[in-house]
């Protein structure tokens, strides 16, 4: 069975700060893996996925993951933090064998950003 | 429509009493999910549709659950006989084209039920 971990479940951060937030997986079969952010009373919205191909993977807002298979982690980092990253980020893993789409997600991280 | 809608917004209910939240999905999209999300946690999956088939109802917690999407396009899900412990936030997700395991989610802004 697939899970995710994210470890910290509230993170801060200095404005200008690099971002990191950590997200470990375990799969059995090749795992597709996903950022989701959260902002206040919206639904969550996709930073960015790694599917195939280039482990380095670049999403919205600056936000990037790299998919290490070694470690089964698919950690999200910023290099400068703003104001505006103040959310909650949601790490998922898709159940590529079934190929049904169904995410598992982490119980999310909410990362707060000091002025 | 230009993204996924969910209504009621927020409901509160009884201990004991039938609910049904509803779900419109982006009009191209034939692919929807829906997920329950406790305080604190991340979604869980609970059944998804390809069209108005149902594949897939294995996140259902109980028999009192319940979802459809008689016509392709707008979903409910019900819950019967509600119990505090039903009170989460419901999320309702949509893609395209087919529900694949690479495929982006597009969530709506979730029905926060509250039974007291």
């Amino acid at each position: 069975a697939q899970s995710v971990t994210q470890l910290g479940s509230h993170v801060s951060v200095s404005e200008g700060a690099l971002v990191l937030l950590r997200c470990n997986y375990s799969s059995s079969v090749p795992p597709y893996l996903f950022w989701y952010v959260q902002y206040p009373n919206q639904g969550l919205q996709l930073l960015l996925k790694y599917t195939t191909g280039a482990t380095l993977v670049k999403g919205i807002n600056g936000f990037e993951a790299e998919f290490k298979k070694s470690e089964t982690s698919f950690h999200l980092t910023k290099p400068s933090a703003h104001m505006s990253d103040a959310a909650e980020y949601f790490c998922a893993v898709s159940e590529g064998s079934s190929n049904t789409g169904k995410l598992i997600f982490g119980q999310g991280t909410t990362l707060q950003v000091k002025p | 429509g230009a993204g996924v809608s969910q209504s009621p917004r927020y409901k509160v209910t009884k201990r004991g009493q039938d609910v049904t939240l509803r779900c419109d999905p982006i009009s191209s999209h034939a692919t929807l999910y829906w997920y329950q999300q406790a305080l604190g946690q991340g979604p869980e999956f609970l059944t998804y549709f390809n069209y108005e088939a149902q594949p897939d109802k294995s996140g259902l917690p109980s028999d009192r659950f319940s979802a459809e999407r008689p016509e392709g396009s707008i979903s409910t899900l019900t819950i019967q006989r509600t119990e505090q412990r039903d009170s989460a936030m419901y999320r309702c997700a949509s893609s395209y084209p087919a529900g694949g395991s690479t495929d982006t989610q597009y969530f709506g802004p979730g029905t926060r039920l509250t039974v007291l």
